[in-house]
């Protein structure tokens, strides 16, 4: 069993949907939570990160951390065809070294 | 700032062939990661440096090795490439402290295909 799943879409909404975008993970020592944007032939970029549980606002994007449930979710709000793109949930431990355990990546298309 | 670079963008290989992935960034970071991604696999470490000098093995480290002479650098080497082999390599860079533990800083990668 991976240490880390996310939902495997691929995900097709229509432009101003909201969208919601999950991974859940078994290891209970993360602490850290990201979510990276990979666009088509492209290296990822980070997007948003929590430490710990909680929610974070940026923009349009939500991300939310429910440690108890070892569950996290991406939430885009009025969606755009310039979201499209596959994104990836990220975790790590506390630690220095920082290596991330990412999930397998979920393929999101907004249609205008 | 050019962020996190990598050379070349594309490449064939032969099997059996070598050859040698660089990645620099000009950020000062003190940690550097090298990653394969393949479809429906995400992205799997293969190595990775703390600081200059020093490399330790990852997820996936079996037929690569690795070198960090020069801070800004880390090198990705195949000494003998094989068709599994085939994938798209990322490096990626992130600054020191418990704080930026998620902050990874992704280069465009390089595509190689092992023929």
């Amino acid at each position: 069993q991976k240490e880390v799943e996310q939902d495997p879409g691929p995900l097709s909404v229509p432009e101003g949907a909201i969208v919601s975008l999950n991974c859940t993970y078994s290891n209970s020592a993360f602490q850290y939570f990201m979510w990276y944007r990979q666009y088509s032939r492209k290296g990822p970029e980070l997007l948003m990160y929590t430490y710990s549980s909680g929610n974070k606002e940026d923009g349009r994007f939500t991300a939310q951390v429910d440690k108890s449930s070892k569950y996290i979710s991406l939430f885009i709000r009025d969606s755009q065809p310039s979201d499209s793109a596959t994104y990836l949930c990220a975790m790590s431990y506390n630690t220095n070294a920082g290596k991330s355990t990412f999930g397998d990546g979920t393929t999101l298309t907004v249609k205008p | 700032n050019a962020g996190v670079t990598q050379t070349p963008k594309f490449r064939v290989l032969k099997t059996g062939q070598s050859m040698t992935l660089l990645c620099a960034q000009d950020m000062n970071h003190e940690y550097m990661y090298w990653y394969r991604q393949d479809p429906g696999m995400g992205l799997r470490l293969i190595h990775y440096s703390v600081g200059e000098g020093t490399t330790a093995k990852g997820e996936v480290p079996d037929g690569y090795n690795v070198s960090r002479l020069k801070k800004q650098n880390f090198l990705l080497g195949l000494e003998s490439a094989a068709p599994s082999q085939t994938s798209v390599y990322f490096c990626a860079s992130r600054p020191r402290g418990q704080g930026a533990a998620g902050e990874q800083y992704f280069g465009p990668g390089t595509r190689l295909t092992v023929t």
